[in-house]
């Protein structure tokens, strides 16, 4: 079946950069997701990429797919104090499902 | 644009009640809405897939007599946990899919269930 794993936890200090890591299973994928989930709170759709694209750019967060490895990763540039919280991504192939990963606890300190 | 507004946000009852919970898209439609549990510390679990109209469609494992759901309209969805256990205690988040054509999921802020 599908599976799709994440590092645990990163801590990076305010003003770096953060990079989240993702792998995959399903080479048939179609999009793949990065989701934010604050404390108590559902999730802030973030960013997503189509399958057939290797960067997508918004603002201070960058994505990079890497279809042959089945890996994929969220930068983040010049990382705040509110950007800590739980990073999901996710992917979706022919149907509606989502497949979440387990989610990354990313803690920046000052 | 593509909010989803999901009540109540946390809600208490005693062993045995039912609880109902409304997931709503405030400005756009969505033929189909997901509803996920998720545990402490955990990911998203994916209950039911609920589609306006017809019956939901629900993942293995998940009891469909116990977690009723109800799509009537391209807006609302809802979720009633019947008879709830305090092992149905946890965090329930709905999402709704839009109509627009990419599969893009938006999720509502959630609901916290306490069963005493």
């Amino acid at each position: 079946g599908e599976d799709v794993e994440q590092s645990l936890f990163l801590s990076v200090r305010e003003g770096d950069s953060s990079v989240i890591n993702c792998t995959y299973t399903d080479s048939s994928s179609t999009y793949l997701y990065w989701y934010k989930q604050e404390p108590g709170a559902g999730l802030q759709l973030l960013t997503y990429i189509f399958s057939n694209m290797d960067m997508k750019q918004d603002q201070r967060l960058t994505v990079l797919l890497n279809k042959k490895d089945k890996h994929l990763s969220l930068r983040i540039a010049d990382t705040q104090t509110g950007d800590s919280a739980i990073y999901f991504c996710a992917e979706s192939y022919n149907t509606d499902k989502l497949i979440f990963g387990t989610g990354t606890r990313l803690q920046v300190f000052p | 644009g593509a909010v989803v507004s999901q009540h109540p946000s946390w809600v208490i009852c005693k062993s045995g009640t039912s609880v109902k919970i409304e997931c709503r898209s405030l400005d756009f439609q969505a033929t189909t809405m997901f509803w996920y549990r998720q545990f402490p510390k955990q990911s998203l679990m994916l209950m039911a897939t609920s589609n306006e109209g017809s019956k939901a469609t629900y993942e293995q494992g998940v009891e469909k007599d116990k977690f009723l759901i109800n799509h009537a309209s391209l807006t609302l969805s809802t979720l009633t946990v019947t008879s709830a256990h305090p092992e149905d205690s946890s965090f329930y988040i709905c999402s709704a899919r839009d109509l627009g054509g990419k599969n893009i999921q938006y999720f509502g802020a959630g609901t916290r269930l306490s069963v005493l």
